[in-house]
């Protein structure tokens, strides 16, 4: 069964621009999350969608968007980028919502270089 | 709400010793607590998880870890470090109820020397 892909893999981009970020989850997985990783804060909760919902969100700015379709692939937005948006962002897909009872699996990530 | 705290941003142990990587956690409900492994340029993977029941899980690759709520400890441990072992290491703890997003540690780099 293959894995949660994500891409592109490596990503740089100027300050002020946007970004758009793809992550197909495992098949029959229905729920997708994303994560920020840096080296100052760790990984930090974006969001997670089931069923083309949003079903929680972490505490970032309005500038990070996500969206799910219909066949459970994901993408997350990133609008007027800043260089503090540098980061390796990670997608996670899992059975069913409920990050504690359905085990995430994560893609190997976007690094993400603003300059 | 719930945290995290990894002692520890770098751990280094010889092939063959014991592998402790410590985290503490706080939470004001019951926890589900896990450990997942990061190798370099790859996603992270999960090595074990405690839910409820017993306080003592195994995981993959010979690793383990107990929970003890007295001391809010769920530290990782290995009897014989081996060269692949070498990773970068997350705690993370979540609600064990609901939706709640995992919060995770700030992560351990474990080194291992021949």
């Amino acid at each position: 069964k293959a894995g949660v892909t994500q891409t592109p893999r490596y990503l740089i981009k100027t300050r002020g621009q946007q970004v758009t970020l793809s992550c197909s989850p495992i098949s029959g997985h229905r729920s997708v999350s994303w994560y920020q990783q840096t080296p100052g804060q760790g990984l930090q909760f974006l969001f997670e969608y089931f069923s083309e919902t949003q079903r929680n969100k972490g505490n970032f700015p309005g500038r990070f968007s996500g969206r799910q379709f219909s066949n459970s692939r994901s993408e997350m937005n990133v609008s007027t980028l800043e260089l503090g948006d540098s980061a390796l962002y990670l997608c996670a897909s899992s059975l069913a919502v409920g990050q504690a009872a359905y085990e995430q699996y994560f893609g190997p990530g976007t690094r993400l270089t603003v300059t | 709400a719930q945290s995290v705290t990894q002692l520890g941003s770098h751990v280094s142990v010889s092939e063959g010793a014991l592998v402790l990587l410590r985290c503490n956690y706080s939470s004001s409900v019951p926890p589900y607590l896990f450990w997942y492994v990061q190798y370099p340029n790859q996603g992270l993977q999960l090595l074990l998880k405690y839910t409820t029941g017993a306080t003592l899980v195994k995981g993959i690759n010979g690793f383990e870890a107990e929970f003890k709520k007295s001391e809010t400890s769920f530290h990782l441990t290995k009897p014989s470090a081996h060269m692949s072992d070498a990773a970068e290491y997350f705690c993370a703890v979540s609600a064990n109820s609901g939706n709640t997003p995992l919060v995770f540690g700030k992560g351990t780099r474990l080194s291992v020397i021949a």
